[in-house]
């Protein structure tokens, strides 16, 4: 069975950073480099909004970002560790929220976030 | 950015009760449309992808179609165990966007 583990979270002080880990077990180094890995985040209380991705081994890893975190957050992974980090940056107040982990699922073309971390709450205060 | 508006925000049903929850993308999106269901406290689970398609393990009273833009979950006898949040999500293109949630309460 597929586990996602968030560790990382905190409180920070606005312009200050932090960085969040992913751990993910139950599966293949294959496994781990074929997926695309996703982070998305909830404000307390709010709805769901994706944070950005990094992409899978065949497409070197690449990463990309929602509009309100690029420039500022980071995301990278270690196959090795098959692990993934979010490296958040110049933390705003509005970042306040819990952060998931998310495994991107693929069925032919399409996409959907098949398992998903407890979350890990960044405070920004 | 892809704009998703659910509808309704909340949703008062008791247990039996045929429940439909709609979503519609503010631009063509094909089927790429995925339903949610998230608990308090916990993280969202997949139920539906594609916008038809059963996520293994789902009991089969969910299920999801499409009609153009519009998007539609339905919950064929509601159970104790369905009282929760849910969310529609497109999959089209990044930044892949979420409707704003339906709270579906106990009546």
């Amino acid at each position: 069975e597929v586990q996602v583990v968030e560790s990382g979270g905190g409180l920070v002080q606005p312009g200050g950073s932090l960085r969040l880990s992913c751990a993910v077990s139950g599966v293949s180094r294959f496994d781990f480099s074929n997926h695309y890995m996703d982070w998305v985040r909830q404000a307390p209380g709010r709805g769901l909004e994706w944070v950005g991705r990094t992409k899978n081994e065949a497409n070197h890893y690449g990463s990309e970002y929602a509009a309100s975190v690029e420039g500022r957050f980071t995301i990278s992974r270690d196959a090795s560790n098959y692990s993934l980090y979010l490296q958040m940056n110049s933390l705003k107040t509005e970042d306040t929220a819990i952060y998931y982990c998310a495994r991107v699922g693929m069925s032919k073309a399409y996409y959907s976030f098949d398992y998903w971390g407890q979350g890990s709450l960044v405070t920004v205060s | 950015d892809i704009q998703m508006t659910q509808s309704p925000s909340s949703l008062s049903a008791s247990v039996g009760d045929r429940v439909t929850i709609t979503c519609r993308a503010g631009q063509s999106i094909s089927t790429y449309l995925n339903w949610y269901q998230q608990k308090p406290g916990k993280p969202p689970k997949v139920l539906i992808y594609a916008a038809s398609r059963l996520q293994s393990g789902v009991p089969s009273r969910f299920s999801g179609s499409a009609s153009g833009t519009d998007f539609t979950l339905t919950i064929s006898s509601l159970q104790p165990e369905d009282y929760a949040t849910y969310y529609c999500q497109q999959s089209y293109r990044t930044p892949y966007t979420f409707g704003q949630g339906t709270k579906l309460e106990m009546k």
